[in-house]
C-alpha cells in the first residue's frame, strides 16, 4: 500500500463547479498535512497547509481526518486558472529533525469554459 | 528575489556518461533536497542535506551522488546514468521545517 493515496483523475469540470479530492494516509501517526499545486511539468508550489480544525483560504478549503487517515481539498466556484495537478503531501513520524515529506502522486484538475 | 535555480532544464545525454545537475539557492537555506518524479508515482526523494558536508540518502538513492561544500549549492550527479533515470528532477530547499522551495526541474532523457 502506498504510504500516500490519490485519485489521479481527472477531473473534468466546468467553470463555476465545486470539486472535492481526497487523499488517503497509511501512517496514522503522522504530523503535518499540506496540499501543493503542480502545474504541468513545473515545479510544486505550496497551496496549504491543512489543520486539525480544517482552514479556509478564499475559495479553496482543506479538512484533516484523523479517524479515517483522510485529507481533503476543496475548490468552490472554479476557475480555469484552477486547472493543474493538485499534491497531497504527509510528514510522517519521526523525521529526525529534517523536512521529510511523502508526496502523493497527484490528482489532476481540468477546468474547462 | 528568493529562490532555488537549477540547470540545465532540459538535458539529454547517452549511457555512461557523467553529468551534473546544479541546484543553488538564495534563501541562506539549511535544508536542500533532490526529488525524482516519474508518471503515476509521488516524488521520491533521492538525496537530502541537513547543512554543509551532512548529506544522507533518500528513498530512491542508487545510481546518484550529491555534495554539499556550500551552504547554498546542493549538485546531484550521475556517474554513469542509465535509461531508468530518465526522470524529471527537482531540487528543492527550505528552513528546518519550513515550506518547500523547489527548482523548476530538469527534464532528463538518458538514451
Amino acid at each position: 500500500r502506498k504510504e500516500v493515496e490519490q485519485d489521479p483523475g481527472p477531473f473534468n469540470v466546468p467553470e463555476g463547479a465545486t470539486v472535492a479530492f481526497n487523499c488517503t494516509y497509511s501512517n496514522s501517526a503522522s504530523q503535518s498535512f499540506f496540499w501543493y499545486r503542480q502545474d504541468c511539468r513545473k515545479e510544486p508550489k505550496l497551496l496549504m497547509s491543512v489543520y486539525s480544525s480544517g482552514n479556509e483560504d478564499g475559495r479553496f478549503t482543506a479538512q484533516l481526518n484523523r479517524a479515517s487517515q483522510y485529507i481533503s481539498l476543496l475548490i468552490r466556484d472554479s476557475k480555469l486558472s484552477d486547472s493543474a495537478t493538485y499534491l497531497c503531501v504527509v510528514r510522517p513520524p519521526f523525521s529526525g529533525g529534517y523536512n521529510k515529506l511523502i508526496f502523493g502522486a497527484g490528482t489532476r484538475l481540468a477546468v474547462h469554459p | 528575489e528568493a529562490q532555488v535555480t537549477q540547470n540545465p532544464r532540459y538535458l539529454i545525454t547517452v549511457t555512461g556518461k557523467k553529468l551534473t545537475v546544479t541546484c543553488s539557492q538564495n534563501m541562506n537555506h539549511e535544508y536542500m533536497s533532490w526529488y525524482r518524479q516519474d508518471p503515476g508515482l509521488g516524488l521520491r526523494q533521492i538525496y537530502y542535506s541537513m547543512n554543509v558536508e551532512v548529506t544522507d540518502k533518500g528513498d530512491v538513492p542508487e545510481g546518484y551522488k550529491v555534495s554539499r561544500k556550500e551552504k547554498r549549492n546542493f549538485p546531484l550527479i550521475l556517474e554513469s546514468p542509465s535509461p531508468n533515470q530518465t526522470s524529471l528532477y527537482f531540487c528543492a530547499s527550505s528552513k528546518s521545517n519550513e515550506k518547500l522551495f523547489f527548482g523548476s526541474g530538469t527534464q532528463l532523457s538518458v538514451l
